[in-house]
C-alpha cells in the first residue's frame, strides 16, 4: 500500500517553456502533499507543502510565481514550473502523507522527475 | 529547532557483512524518526519508523534500528549485507512546524556501497 505515482519521470524542454508535473496518490487519500528539490549528490529540499483545497505554504527563497502548485483534490497535487530555465533543472520529488490517520505519518515518496532545460 | 546529523557521507561494506548507518539527532519534542532508502534517479523508499512505540524497531529487507534516548541515536543496521543494499540512506526527524504541519527534517545522506 501507500504508493506514489509522479509523472513524468523524466522532461527535456526548452529554456522559456512550462513544464507541469502531476503527483498522485495510488491508494489513500493525501490530505497533505509536499514537493521537494534534489541536487546531485545532495539531500532533499523542501519547496512548499500544500494542504488540499488550500494555496501552497512555500519554503523561504521559492518563487512562488516560479513554481506554481495545486493541490484540488486529495489524490493529486501539481507542480508547474513556468518559464523555465536550465538553473531549474534538477530532480523534483514529490511526497504525500495521510493525516487522517493521525499524527506522525509517514510520507510516502514518488519516484521523482528529473527535468532538464535546454 | 531540531537538527539530523549522519556521521558518515560514505560507508563501504563487503557482501555478507554488517551495515551500520549512524544517525545523531537533536530534538525539543520528543521526535518521532524515519530511515527511507534511495536509489538511483528513484524518489525515497520507506525503510522503518520510530514513533515512541518499541525503541527497537524493524524495517524492510532485514533493516532495523534502535532509539536510544540517552544517546540521541537512531543507527541503522542489517547483519548481513547485499548487493541491492547499495543506495543513498536518509535518516528524518519530524519537525512540528505550526498547528499539525508536520515537517521532515532531512540528514545530508550516507552512500552505502557494498562490495562484492
Amino acid at each position: 500500500g501507500a504508493v506514489v505515482s509522479q509523472h513524468p519521470s523524466w522532461v527535456i524542454c526548452k529554456s522559456g517553456t512550462s513544464v507541469k508535473i502531476e503527483c498522485r496518490s495510488l491508494d489513500f487519500q493525501a490530505t497533505t502533499m509536499f514537493w521537494y528539490r534534489q541536487f546531485p549528490k545532495q539531500s532533499l529540499m523542501l519547496m512548499a507543502t500544500s494542504n488540499e483545497g488550500s494555496k501552497a505554504t512555500y519554503e523561504q527563497g521559492v518563487e512562488k510565481d516560479k513554481f506554481l502548485i495545486n493541490h484540488a483534490s486529495l489524490t493529486l497535487s501539481t507542480l508547474t514550473v513556468t518559464s523555465a530555465h536550465p538553473e531549474d533543472s534538477s530532480f523534483y520529488i514529490c511526497s504525500a502523507r495521510a493525516d487522517a490517520l493521525g499524527g506522525n505519518q509517514p510520507q510516502h515518496f514518488g519516484d521523482g522527475t528529473r527535468l532538464s532545460i535546454l | 529547532a531540531q537538527s539530523v546529523t549522519q556521521l558518515d557521507s560514505h560507508v563501504s561494506v563487503s557482501e555478507g557483512t554488517p551495515v551500520l548507518l549512524r544517525c545523531n539527532y537533536s530534538s525539543s519534542y520528543s521526535p518521532s524518526l524515519f530511515w527511507y532508502v534511495q536509489h538511483p534517479n528513484k524518489g525515497l523508499q520507506l525503510l522503518l519508523k520510530y514513533t515512541s512505540a518499541a525503541t527497537l524497531v524493524k524495517g524492510i529487507n532485514g533493516f532495523e534500528a534502535e532509539f536510544k534516548k540517552s544517546e540521541t541515536s537512531f543507527h541503522l543496521t542489517k547483519p548481513s549485507a547485499h548487493m541491492s543494499d547499495a543506495a543513498e540512506y536518509f535518516c528524518v526527524v519530524t519537525l512540528r512546524s505550526g498547528g499539525s504541519n508536520y515537517k521532515l527534517t532531512f540528514g545530508k545522506g550516507t552512500l552505502l556501497t557494498v562490495n562484492p
